[in-house]
């Protein structure tokens, strides 16, 4: 069956572009997870979905950072004006349950690796 | 402020032997442990949970145990094969949230 697929796999961005990154989880998983791993540390949240409304975006480094999943399904993350520390691995993982109890396992895609130069 | 931390950043076994990957955690809130394995350029594959009102969680050559007093867990990886060389990332989350909250990692090396 299908996993947790996002594209694009490997962006380069200049300094100050806009990018967007693209999610498209399991099949009826209610919850969606954006995480950003920095080289050499583990993942840190970044958003979280319910369906279509964002529940928690407590994770957002900063108001350049923007999250949408319009019909409940996909879901963008969208960086403006890149900084040469937005250069991450983006990760998104999806849970079949509302995960609003922490316990629900989830399933990560491959990620994005973002290179901003 | 690290909450979960993996004191081990590489572990070498041979193959055969047991392998113990150790992680701490700070948060008393934290009630449901996962461990997750991550080859290069692919995203992290889930491999086994414990929650907080069990000590130990088997799953074929895979078990987690739980010390709540002493705020750590481990994977134990028995008998150690080379396709589990990898990376091993611990996580918690606490049932009152949403978020899981990882570890650095631990990269896994079974020699053949």
């Amino acid at each position: 069956g299908a996993g947790v697929s996002q594209s694009p796999r490997y962006k380069v961005a200049k300094r100050g572009q806009d990018v967007a990154l693209r999610c498209d989880p399991i099949s009826g998983h209610v919850s969606l997870f954006w995480y950003q791993q920095a080289l050499g540390q583990g993942p840190e949240f970044l958003t979280y979905f319910q369906n279509e409304a964002q529940l928690d975006k407590s994770g957002l480094p900063s108001d350049r950072f923007f999250a949408e999943r319009p019909e409940g399904s996909v879901s963008t993350l969208k960086i403006q004006r890149t900084q040469q520390e937005d250069s991450a691995v983006y990760l998104c993982a999806s849970s079949f349950n509302a995960g609003d109890d922490g316990t629900d396992t989830q399933y990560f895609g491959p990620g994005t690796r973002l290179t901003v130069l | 402020d690290q909450q979960v931390k993996q004191n081990s950043p590489s572990l070498s076994v041979q193959e055969g032997r047991i392998s113990i990957l150790n992680c701490d955690y700070t948060n008393s809130m934290f009630d449901y442990f996962l461990w997750y394995k991550k080859y290069p350029a692919e995203g992290p594959t889930f491999l086994i949970s414990i929650s907080s009102i069990k000590d130990k969680n088997e799953d074929g050559r895979f078990t987690v145990f739980l010390n709540k007093s002493a705020k750590h867990l481990s994977l134990h990886i028995v008998p150690s094969q080379p396709g589990d060389s990898a990376v091993y990332f611990c996580a918690a989350s606490a049932s009152t949230g949403n978020q899981f909250y990882f570890g650095t990692g631990t990269s896994l090396t079974v020699i053949p």
